[in-house]
């Protein structure tokens, strides 16, 4: 089974709107992270927020916030007022365990952003 | 505060030959990663170093593949026989301690391509 399953290939959003892009993951153990990554065509991946499994809160970090429903395994990055800039691929990452230091990347979300 | 550096940035070589690649990480992280990304694909993790000692390795990695990080700086990656199967992006990342909200900072690859 795939540990990080991101289901749109590719979105496409209006300038200033809003944009959700999916990520369900799976693992049995409890302690686990949730991270976000932005790679531009230039090739550079770039951290954009994080979610611990214990975390309470919904992470937010400017026009990026995480929607985190943990009973159903998804952690969804919404970006508000979306901008030319923010056209690239998203990734979903999962760091698991307390032992392990590998990121479990999904396959990413081409996102490009129309004027 | 220089980010993750990592040299060359493209590489061309013919099947068969020897290839080596480097990586600086960011100056105080003590934790180093090596991950391949292929076309339309997320990064795949290789190898995790905690200062010089190799403590992860992923079943990617063949016994073609050696890492090593000698005074627990920069790292080394060295595919020896390449194979067309090796072309790849090769990604270097570093963080700081082992918090699992630390995320990983990337560097901007280097592009192996196997003639």
């Amino acid at each position: 089974a795939q540990k990080i399953t991101q289901t749109q290939p590719g979105m496409f959003v209006q300038e200033k709107e809003a944009v959700t892009l999916d990520c369900t993951y799976d693992t049995s153990d409890p302690s686990y992270g949730l991270f976000w990554y932005k790679q531009p065509s230039s090739g550079e991946m770039i951290f954009l927020i994080y979610q611990g499994s214990y975390d309470q809160q919904n992470a937010t970090e400017g026009r990026y916030s995480l929607n985190f429903q943990k009973a159903r395994k998804s952690a969804n990055l919404v970006i508000s007022a979306s901008q030319l800039g923010d056209s690239a691929m998203y990734f979903c990452a999962m760091r698991e365990g307390q032992e392990s230091y590998q990121l479990t990347f999904g396959k990413g979300t081409k996102l490009s952003v129309i004027p | 505060d220089t980010g993750v550096s990592q040299n060359p940035r493209h590489k061309i070589t013919k099947r068969g030959q020897n290839v080596t690649f480097r990586c600086d990480p960011i100056s105080e992280h003590n934790r180093l990663y090596w991950y391949r990304q292929t076309l339309g694909q997320g990064p795949e993790f290789l190898t995790y170093f905690q200062n010089e000692a190799q403590l992860e390795k992923s079943r990617l990695l063949s016994d073609r593949f050696s890492a090593e990080r000698p005074k627990g700086s920069f790292s080394t990656l060295e595919i020896q026989r390449t194979e067309q199967g090796d072309s790849a992006m090769y990604l270097c990342a570093s963080s700081a301690d082992a918090a699992f909200n630390q995320p990983q900072h990337f560097g901007d690859g280097t592009r192996l391509s196997i003639l």
